[in-house]
């Protein structure tokens, strides 16, 4: 089955750029989309078909896909931005999640 | 406003039944693929099972073939999802899940979740 890998966490000061990676076997072939999750709390689209934004997520988010990887970009990081978030792709029409960053905002 | 709304979960057996239940809400529910979602406590998500907008299609993760099975009622609003033979691996928030557009399967609604205990 598909597999994707991501870090487990990563720490950025409040207004700096925090980048998480997604990584998998030929994923810049497929669609990616990131979700964020805070505790308690259902999960939140940010980030579809690589790049995209659904309406009411904030511009600071960004993704990008190539090659073996997938970007999310959280640009000007806010306090608010603390949370876990997780890769997603399809395969062989099955969902495949990622295993999730944790995002901490020192 | 979209809303799904999930009941069903609780405490089970291993080796018990469960019926999950998501009433929809908000929009027209027969034009959408629907999806579950999990998340065991502590862990990351795992997609669960998907079903094409008329029930004619439906796609499950290999932990829960032949033992989860996924189902919808257009007329009610509602999606399913049967569990039986359950395992305490399968003990999870169970998310139902609504896509953005008619013609993507991505998630962007989210249900608040039931919470499926196996144990004895």
């Amino acid at each position: 089955s598909y597999e994707m890998t991501q870090p487990p966490s990563v720490s950025v000061s409040p207004g700096q750029t925090a980048s998480i990676t997604c990584s998998g076997d030929k994923l810049g072939d497929k669609y990616v989309s990131w979700y964020q999750q805070k505790p308690g709390q259902s999960p939140v689209l940010v980030i579809y078909q690589d790049r995209k934004r659904p309406s009411g997520i904030p511009e600071r988010f960004s993704g990008s896909n190539s090659g073996n990887t997938a970007t999310l970009t959280i640009s000007g990081t806010q306090a608010m931005d603390e949370a876990d978030y997780y890769c997603q792709t399809w395969d062989s029409s099955a969902v495949v999640f990622g295993g999730g960053t944790k995002v901490t905002v020192l | 406003e979209v809303q799904l709304v999930e009941s069903g979960g609780g405490l089970v057996q291993p080796g018990g039944s469960l019926r999950l239940s998501c009433t929809a809400s908000g929009f027209t529910f027969s034009d959408y693929w629907m999806s579950w979602v999990r998340q065991a406590p502590g862990k990351g998500l795992e997609g669960v099972a998907n079903i094409k907008q008329d029930g004619s299609e439906k796609y499950y993760v290999d932990s829960v073939k032949g033992r989860f099975t996924i189902s919808r009622d257009n007329a009610k609003n509602s999606l399913y999802l049967q569990m039986n033979s359950l395992r305490a691996e399968d003990t999870a928030v169970y998310y139902c899940t609504r896509p953005l557009s008619t013609v993507t399967t991505v998630s962007e609604y989210w249900g608040q979740g039931t919470l499926v205990t196996v144990s004895s």
